[in-house]
């Protein structure tokens, strides 16, 4: 079974702090994605990568950045935490195109 | 640009009841379509999938026909069990490299016994 895993489950940090979130596929998959989760508005993409050391931005990549140095880990960095970024963060690996997006079980971050 | 839209919940049904949640879905080309769920306190996992008109996707009693005519992929289920509260995500995605999966905004379900 493909896995995907989060550094965290849980998390506070306070404002202006860095963050880093990190994500690892054990499946070899070649695309990662980062969203976050609020209510009311569903998943919203961040960034993705579809290769080592390449990125996209989503969505909403605004506050946020990412680092792909190897192809089985994906990282979200929050450069200066603010309060509305407390969210759930959910991470995400995918192979080819039309295949299944495969996801970790989320960190639940806190900014105070 | 692509995207979907699913009826807004909650959702709240007694046990054994039928259940269907809308979706339906804008997208240039011909998409694959999903329908993902989110228990409590943990991240989406795949319910189930169709990659073409026409197509049927089931699992675990829930079934899902992808209607090009009416651009829906309306999820269903005969019978809800306590255990299938949870949230419910429609999705799509189009045949570009380099793309991510677009989803709805969610329907949370909430079955009593």
């Amino acid at each position: 079974d493909v896995k995907v895993t989060q550094s965290s489950r849980y998390l506070v940090k306070r404002t202006g702090e860095k963050v880093f979130l990190e994500c690892v596929q054990d499946m070899d998959h070649e695309n990662m994605f980062w969203y976050r989760q609020d209510p009311g508005l569903g998943l919203r993409l961040i960034y993705f990568s579809y290769d080592v050391k390449m990125k996209e931005k989503g969505d909403i990549p605004e506050g946020y950045s990412v680092s792909r140095e190897k192809k089985e880990r994906f990282s979200l960095i929050l450069e200066s935490a603010s309060t509305n970024q407390t969210s759930m963060y959910l991470c995400a690996s995918r192979s080819g195109t039309l295949y299944e997006q495969y996801f970790g079980p989320g960190t639940r971050l806190t900014v105070t | 640009g692509d995207s979907v839209t699913q009826m807004e919940g909650p959702v709240t049904l007694s046990e054994e009841a039928f259940l269907t949640i809308n979706c339906t879905y804008t997208a240039t080309g011909y998409p694959s379509l999903f329908w993902y769920v989110q228990y409590p306190g943990e991240g989406l996992q795949l319910l189930l999938k169709a990659t073409k008109a026409d197509d049927k996707g089931s699992n675990k009693g829930f079934e899902a026909t992808y209607r090009k005519e009416t651009t829906s992929f309306h999820l269903e289920k005969g019978s809800v069990q306590v255990s299938d509260s949870a949230v419910y995500f429609c999705a799509l995605i189009t045949n570009q490299a380099g793309t991510a999966l677009i989803f709805g905004k969610g329907t949370t379900l909430s079955v009593s016994s």
